[in-house]
């Protein structure tokens, strides 16, 4: 079975930028969260997604945004991009029943300048 | 959640077994505890879980204190490629299902040496 896909698996944005990234989960999870992973701040929660509809949410300004679409596949969007905002970021799937069981993908390095 | 307590690094010669502590000493009688780990330039890696039992799976075993105020993570033959920070996770597991928001700490970094 596939693991989880994240593209782009880097990218550079500028400052006041707004920028999209794109996570497949594993085939059969419907449940997708996000996680942004900082030098300083380490892995801190961003938001999860079930069925199309976010179920939880971290402590991030409203600048951090996503979306998950029928297939099971979701999206975040960052806008007016601040250079704190430079990190990996990660995607999670997870089955059903056990939510707490994440399988994450390999993530997306944004770099902001 | 309850706070966890890690070591900030571990050292484990290769063919060993490398233990890694966690005091967890708030937990909540429905809160488990969870062991991820992250290769460099990886995404974190869920290895197992439990309640108040001990716990082997094929990547390590789980051995939780009777008070269950501390855990301890067991890898019976490290390799070097299980160099890796470890972290360990106190949540209530929603196992009917529903939303989960797993909060990671600094974790353990593990060095296996060969």
């Amino acid at each position: 079975k596939a693991g989880v896909t994240q593209t782009p698996r880097y990218l550079i944005k500028t400052r006041g930028q707004q920028v999209t990234l794109s996570c497949s989960p594993i085939s059969g999870h419907r449940s997708v969260s996000w996680y942004q992973q900082t030098p300083g701040q380490g892995l801190q929660f961003l938001f999860e997604y079930f069925s199309e509809t976010q179920r939880n949410k971290g402590n991030f300004p409203g600048r951090f945004s996503g979306r998950q679409f029928s297939n099971s596949r979701s999206e975040m969007n960052v806008s007016t991009l601040e250079l704190g905002d430079s990190a990996l970021y990660l995607c999670a799937s997870s089955p059903l029943l056990k939510t707490y069981e994440q399988y994450f993908g390999p993530g997306t390095r944004l770099t902001v300048t | 959640d309850a706070k966890t307590t890690q070591p900030p690094s571990m050292d484990c010669a290769e063919g060993r077994a490398a233990n890694l502590p966690c005091n967890h000493s708030t937990i909540s009688g429905n809160e488990y505890v969870y062991w991820y780990r992250q290769i460099h330039s990886q995404g974190p890696q869920y290895i197992i879980h439990g309640l108040k039992n001990n716990e082997t799976n094929e990547m390590a075993s789980l051995i939780i204190t009777e008070d269950r105020k501390s855990s301890t993570l067991i890898l019976p033959h490290a390799t070097l490629r299980d160099t890796a920070v470890y972290y360990c996770i106190v949540r209530v597991a929603l196992t009917q299902g529903g939303s989960e928001k797993l909060v990671f700490g600094k974790g353990t970094k593990l060095t296996v040496n060969p």
